[in-house]
């Protein structure tokens, strides 16, 4: 059983087009991270999220954690062949959890836009 | 360095040998991280160290895996016998101390391939 559930695993897109991945779990977080990933690379961190409700935005990617710190989503605006890549989202359990200190990864979502 | 160091990059081996995977965090992180990626896929969890504190083992997969950590920071993962399924991406990352909320720097991954 995954404790992080990663939907859609893959999405093919034409270019200008937006998207959203989502990211669910019934466990509570202390943070939730969103990685990219290229191939032959290893992920770079995107955003962290802390606070339950609380929205990032990074130029046309924007983020949400849920206000229950169980879920999150990543929402992409206009998307650009430059965005094709594999975005996986990761979360810390609370302190009293015996993961604490550790992150925990979705199974990533592959992401493709075409020109 | 001013990322994390894996080494080294790829690696082929026949089924049976022993491999050894090295990680060079950045400097100053008390933090050590080792996951194992297949193709395409999340990221799973294999051993965390922090500090002079006792390691998180619960993510190796078998008794064949180990991993240690001297002077609190060159990190050494080591495989024995090897199997056809331990083919994978082993990705090491590392975090500075206190900042349980940060993001992980990953390094560029060890390619093992075991044939």
């Amino acid at each position: 059983t995954q404790l992080l559930e990663q939907s859609p695993q893959f999405l093919s897109i034409q270019e200008g087009e937006n998207l959203t991945v989502y990211c669910n779990s019934s466990s509570v977080f202390s943070s939730l991270q969103w990685y990219r990933q290229e191939p032959g690379e290893g992920p770079v961190l995107l955003v962290t999220v802390v606070t339950g409700g609380e929205v990032k935005k990074l130029k046309r990617l924007t983020f949400q954690f849920g206000d229950a710190r169980k879920d999150s989503s990543l929402h992409i605006t206009a998307a650009q062949p430059g965005d094709t890549g594999l975005y996986l989202c990761a979360g810390e359990l609370n302190a009293g959890g015996t993961s604490y200190g550790k992150l925990t990864f979705g199974q990533g979502t592959i992401l493709t836009v075409h020109p | 360095g001013a990322g994390v160091s894996q080494s080294p990059s790829n690696k082929v081996t026949e089924k049976g040998k022993d491999v050894e995977l090295r990680c060079d965090p950045i400097s100053g992180h008390t933090a050590l991280y080792w996951y194992r990626q297949s193709l395409g896929q999340g990221l799973e969890f294999l051993i965390y160290f922090q500090g002079n504190s006792a390691p998180d083992k619960s993510g190796l997969p078998s008794d064949r895996f180990s991993a240690e950590r001297t002077g609190g920071s060159v990190s050494t993962l080591t495989i024995q016998r090897t199997q056809q399924e331990d083919s994978a991406v082993y990705l090491c990352a590392s975090r500075p101390p206190g900042q349980i909320n940060y993001g992980y720097t990953f390094g560029s991954g060890t390619r093992l391939t075991v044939v």
